[in-house]
């Protein structure tokens, strides 16, 4: 399943496929951008980050995708679990802006089997 | 691990009431912050503090203070709470300059005020 920026904030990914969740960032003087993942009842948890000087960056079956073209971001599960589901954050941090991190909404992952 | 620990999890105060909210890190980390989050907005920065004794407001400080006396423990203050302060509160830190920027996140404090 697809979800395009913040307009569908909830993805439903059935056990086995792969996620792609998005995000459409502000700010083209940001440098680097991060995807955060919160279960329910728990603080945000890093799950994997990108320079802006990349366009890609793998993980542990997650994949970060950056397109500063058109200041896009996404975040690809693959073989999507039900441990996975939880609300994933993405982020920006404007260069020079002391770490400060700016984030979006948030997307709903729900993952049925 | 990096470990952020807030001191509660949920808190009930009253309407007035001087709420201190606490946050401790062991990672000798520069950056500290306090983020509010609230359904369908994401999380907002309230303070940080990048050095001791240092504080910037964020996105949102009406209405709250801030306290970093020693490097590991940033204290958020609300001096006097109002219903729409009722709120998920988020601490994190971070390395700071030169060692990254990737914010580690406590569990958080539901705070109700009635």
């Amino acid at each position: 399943g697809e979800n395009v920026g913040l307009h569908l904030p909830t993805l439903s990914v059935q056990e086995g496929d792969n996620s792609i969740i998005n995000c459409a960032y502000s700010n083209s003087a940001s440098d680097y951008f991060i995807w955060y993942k919160q279960e329910s009842g728990k603080g945000p948890q890093f799950i994997i980050d990108i320079r802006s000087n990349m366009d890609k960056r793998q993980g542990q079956r997650v994949t970060v995708l950056l397109n500063k073209t058109v200041k896009h971001l996404s975040l690809q599960i693959a073989a999507t679990q039900p441990g996975d589901s939880a609300v994933y954050f993405c982020a920006e941090k404007v260069s020079d802006s002391w770490g400060k991190l700016q984030f979006g909404a948030g997307t709903q992952v729900v993952v049925t089997p | 691990d990096v470990k952020v620990t807030q001191s509660s999890r949920y808190l009930v105060k009253r309407t007035g009431e001087k709420v201190f909210l606490e946050c401790v890190q062991d990672m000798d980390h520069e950056n500290m912050f306090w983020y509010r989050q609230d359904p369908g907005l994401g999380l907002r920065l309230i303070y940080f503090s990048y050095d001791v004794k240092m504080k910037e407001k964020g996105d949102i400080p009406e209405g709250y203070s801030v306290s970093r006396e020693k490097k590991e423990r940033f204290s958020l203050i609300l001096e006097s709470a109002s219903t729409n302060q009722t709120s998920m509160y988020l601490c994190a830190s971070s390395p700071g300059t030169g060692g990254g920027e990737k914010l580690f996140f406590g569990s958080g404090t539901q705070l109700s005020v009635l």
